[in-house]
């Protein structure tokens, strides 16, 4: 979905670099997610905000953090890569919905290797 | 706790012949249920979800889904495959009832679609 860009779409780092992923929307939405995807495992959520002073852990949060600068920024940031990070990651968006009848709409992904 | 199982990890189906791929799920309360398809190199893409009402969903490409609550099931289907429905397809569940978590999705682990022409 065009609405929603990823940068980089590839990487490739060294055990123990910093890292950052970045996320932008011009979907107007509130919400956003970061996901990895990893063969075999579907998609597990890593973290996600509902606006900009919102942040929040999901399933597998260990060894990332992220940052929520604007609505429609969201960056994910890997402190001290290290191989087993080694995966796709999705950003996804979200417009608040009651009920929770609401879509996610994703990215592009970023393709990350960590040697 | 919300689940989703996709019980074959690969399908294959012949151009032209009716497609199906699988999900069950297990939830709490009710469920909101979402198909997603990924194509190579590609994000996913949002193809159809249930929400309420008719058990038979439309989406897009030509694909339905029917959401059976006796089965905890909510299958994809397609009358008649195309060589370019290849990809890889996620079920994913969201429970109501899961308090905190209400608003998270969780994904199935995807079934690759091969249409062989």
């Amino acid at each position: 979905d065009a609405d929603v860009t990823q940068t980089p779409r590839n990487r490739i780092t060294k055990t123990g670099k910093r890292i950052m992923l970045e996320c932008s929307q011009t979907k107007g939405h509130d919400r956003m997610y970061w996901y990895r995807q990893d063969p075999g495992l579907g998609l597990r959520l890593i973290y996600y905000s509902f606006d900009v002073k919102d942040i929040n852990k999901g399933e597998i949060s260990d060894g990332y953090s992220v940052s929520r600068q604007a609505q429609a920024k969201f960056s994910l940031s890997l402190e001290s890569a290290i191989p087993n990070q080694t995966a796709l990651y999705f950003c996804a968006t979200s417009d608040y919905q009651t009920g929770g009848k609401e879509t996610q709409y994703f990215g592009p992904g970023t393709r990350l290797l960590v040697l | 706790a919300q689940s989703v199982a996709q019980p074959e990890d690969q399908v294959n189906v012949a151009e032209g012949n009716p497609l199906t791929v699988k999900c069950t799920y297990s939830v709490s309360g009710n469920p909101y249920l979402f198909w997603y398809v990924q194509y190579p190199n590609r994000g996913l893409q949002f193809l159809l979800k249930y929400i309420t009402g008719d058990n038979l969903v439309k989406g897009s490409y030509g694909f339905e889904a029917e959401f059976n609550k006796s089965q905890t099931s909510f299958h994809l289907k397609k009358p008649s495959a195309l060589v370019s429905d290849s990809a890889l397809y996620f079920c994913a569940v969201r429970d109501l009832y899961s308090g905190a978590g209400s608003y998270q999705l969780t994904f199935g682990k995807g079934t690759k679609l091969s249409v062989i022409p």
